[in-house]
């Protein structure tokens, strides 16, 4: 069945540790977005990317990179992590059509603890 | 902030009885969506409203918008256990590939 994947589900890093998350998709869609969700609050979106091009957050701290190498897969870099990144960490694609009424799909997402 | 606002922020029913949230957003948008997202889980889209449209219907799930008051209704009918979950709107960004997602819904069903 056609996805989105993250890896790993759950993840366990070192204050200060760079630490990468992965997110695959086998649906071909052309823009990928990663977001970070804390506990009961929304997705908060640190940046997306149409087909290589690049858009961040305004708010997304420094900290925070992003790679996508081609179309099926984009990385989540966090440079070093602190205490206030452990979060749900989602990836979303979707297809923009003409009429721009295109959905999300979203990966299982990845928790992060920092410790 | 753009963020849409949704109430209330958590409900709790009995199983059988029907669910209402509520969701507004602040600017013009082409289509509002749904999403249900379980306790440590991803997003999952439910159903997508254009914004032509007044009402639709999905399963036991019903939508409706209002454009003129910038609002959205999310219906689920003769809840489940399973409906236990939190529901979010979401609306795209004008000129833009992003979504503003509203504040969240969180509704437990009582078996």
């Amino acid at each position: 069945d056609a996805m989105v994947i993250q890896n790993p589900r759950y993840q366990v890093t070192q204050f200060g540790k760079p630490v990468t998350l992965s997110c695959s998709q086998t649906l071909n869609h052309n823009v990928m977005y990663w977001y970070q969700q804390k506990s009961s609050q929304a997705p908060k979106l640190l940046f997306h990317y149409y087909d290589k091009d690049f858009n961040n957050e305004a708010d997304t701290p420094d900290n925070f990179q992003s790679r996508r190498p081609n179309t099926s897969f984009c990385f989540l870099d966090i440079r070093s992590p602190g205490l206030g990144d452990a979060a749900m960490y989602l990836c979303a694609t979707s297809s923009l059509n003409r009429d721009r009424q295109e959905t999300q799909y979203f990966g299982p997402g990845t928790r992060l603890l920092v410790l | 902030s753009q963020q849409g606002e949704e109430d209330p922020q958590a409900l709790s029913i009995q199983e059988g009885e029907n669910a209402t949230m509520n969701c507004s957003y602040k600017t013009s948008i082409n289509n509002l969506q749904w999403y249900r997202q379980n306790s440590g889980r991803g997003l999952v889209h439910l159903i997508l409203i254009r914004s032509n449209e007044r009402e639709k219907h999905s399963g036991r799930l019903r939508v409706t918008l209002d454009t003129s008051k910038k609002s959205s209704s999310l219906l689920i009918t003769a809840s489940r256990a399973a409906d236990t979950a939190s529901y979010f709107c979401a609306t795209p960004s004008s000129g833009t590939y992003k979504y503003i997602f509203g504040t969240g819904t969180r509704l437990k069903v009582l078996a």
